[in-house]
């Protein structure tokens, strides 16, 4: 479904470093969402946006922010990245009934 | 609080035989549930959901309030369905809550 993209696809970063995930979408939903995904819990909710101007957190959104550009783009941020947001994002947006998701952004904090 | 447990990790069976992969919930209200799959290199994308009642490439999920699970289950597994399978429920606002995910390998 490449109605939802992210990138990068792959990022290599070292502690300390700001680093920004992108995220957009034709789907046309208001709807999206951040999530990582670590062995053995699943995917956990970081942020998500219901609008433009509308952000709200996630159960995990220590060391992260977000902006929300526009209906289409929903950017998550490491303003310091360090080793244990080591793991796989995704993005996804939402109708009333589904959740549609990106293929994912592999994060390797060294 | 609202959350979802898959207790086996990983689950192995042959080709042919039957498949089941637990679920089991705590929601304080009527609960909406899912299960998405995420296949080899692929992205992560929705299997079923209770309130259709429909069958997807074979898979069911009868949600048992009294027991508050919602199983996935398929009479006769294929190599297809090797996979990682995610329970997860509806929160208000359209907000999913997950399971940590069982890894499904069927072998031939």
């Amino acid at each position: 479904d490449a109605d939802v993209t992210q990138t990068p696809r792959n990022r290599i970063t070292k502690t300390g470093k700001r680093i920004m995930l992108e995220c957009s979408q034709t789907k046309g939903h208001d709807r999206m969402y951040w999530y990582r995904q670590d062995p053995g819990l699943g995917l956990q909710l970081i942020y998500y946006s219901f609008d433009v101007k509308d952000i709200n957190k996630g159960e995990i959104s220590d060391g992260y922010s977000v902006s929300r550009q526009a209906q289409a783009k929903f950017s998550l941020s490491l303003e310091s990245a360090i080793p244990n947001q080591t793991a796989l994002y995704f993005c996804a947006t939402s109708d009333l009934q589904t959740q549609y998701f990106g293929p994912g952004t592999r994060l390797l904090v060294l | 609080a609202q959350r979802v447990t898959q207790p086996e990790k990983l689950l192995s069976v042959f080709k042919g035989a039957p498949v089941e992969l637990k679920c089991n919930y705590s929601y304080s209200g009527s609960p909406e549930l899912f299960w998405y799959v995420q296949y080899s290199r692929q992205r992560l994308q929705l299997l079923l959901r209770h309130i259709s009642r429909e069958s997807i490439k074979g898979f069911t999920a009868d949600l048992n309030k009294g027991e508050t699970s919602f199983h996935l289950k398929k009479p006769f597994a294929q190599e297809e369905d090797s996979a990682m399978y995610y329970c997860a429920l509806i929160q208000g606002a359209q907000k999913l809550v997950f399971g940590q995910g069982t890894r499904l390998t069927i072998n031939p």
